[in-house]
């Protein structure tokens, strides 16, 4: 299975723009990403999917690249409430799992 | 609307003892995946379930069964628990495969004394 690679945490303050870069070279054709956003002790939450270029919904936008080996999360004016960690996935349209790395811990400080 | 629902919330067991664990998938969803997450660790496939048959397996332990009943509701059965599987417990569901979003319940904590 292709692997995702995000940074392990990122930094930000209230009101800015949060982007999360994740890194999945070996991505196959039929491969979706997908981000979740998982608080403590809480289920994982979808935030967004796509398979290329842009999509947006109303919490996030997910921007891929012609080559789809790399996938941004952004996150417009972040609050104390986007305190989380965000996992990027590879969800492949035949499979029946999605396979967790290790997701970026986004703090968001006052 | 309505989403995945897991039972018990919390659940408290000795070593060596049995657990189950129920899952409700969202309405007219025919996919379910559970997956374990201990402290401080990132969630782990254990096993899932399309239209009542295995699909995928993960990293379950042979001490762990699990399957998906014909109004798509799933057990996840632990026997002869170890104090190791102390995690949280989720279950997710779906329509149909991969592609498809998967909606996560809020877990059921499992603690092992």
């Amino acid at each position: 299975l292709a692997k995702t690679t995000q940074p392990i945490s990122m930094d930000s303050y209230e009101g800015q723009e949060v982007n999360i870069t994740c890194s999945h070279n070996n991505i196959a054709t039929n491969d979706y990403i997908t981000w979740y956003q998982q608080f403590p002790s809480q289920g994982p939450r979808f935030i967004i999917q796509g398979y290329k270029t842009k999509v947006t919904n109303e919490v996030a936008s997910l921007f891929i690249p012609a080559d789809r080996k790399s996938s941004t999360l952004s996150l417009p004016r972040v609050s104390l409430s986007d305190t989380a960690v965000y996992y990027c996935l590879l969800d492949v349209d035949s499979s029946y799992k999605l396979i967790f790395g290790s997701g970026t811990r986004l703090l968001v400080r006052p | 609307a309505a989403g995945v629902i897991q039972s018990p919330r919390h659940l408290i067991k000795e070593k060596r003892e049995t657990a189950t664990l129920k899952c409700y998938p969202i309405p007219r969803h025919d996919t379910v995946y559970w997956y374990q997450q201990g402290p401080g660790q990132d969630p782990q496939f254990l096993i899932s379930f399309y239209e009542k048959m295995q699909s995928d397996k993960g990293s379950i332990p042979d001490r762990f069964s699990a399957q998906q009943f014909s109004d798509y509701h799933s057990e996840l059965n632990m026997s002869s628990l170890e104090l190791g599987d102390s995690a949280l417990y989720f279950c997710a569901s779906s329509l149909g495969q991969g592609g498809n979003t998967i909606y996560f319940g809020e877990g059921s904590w499992l603690t092992v004394v």
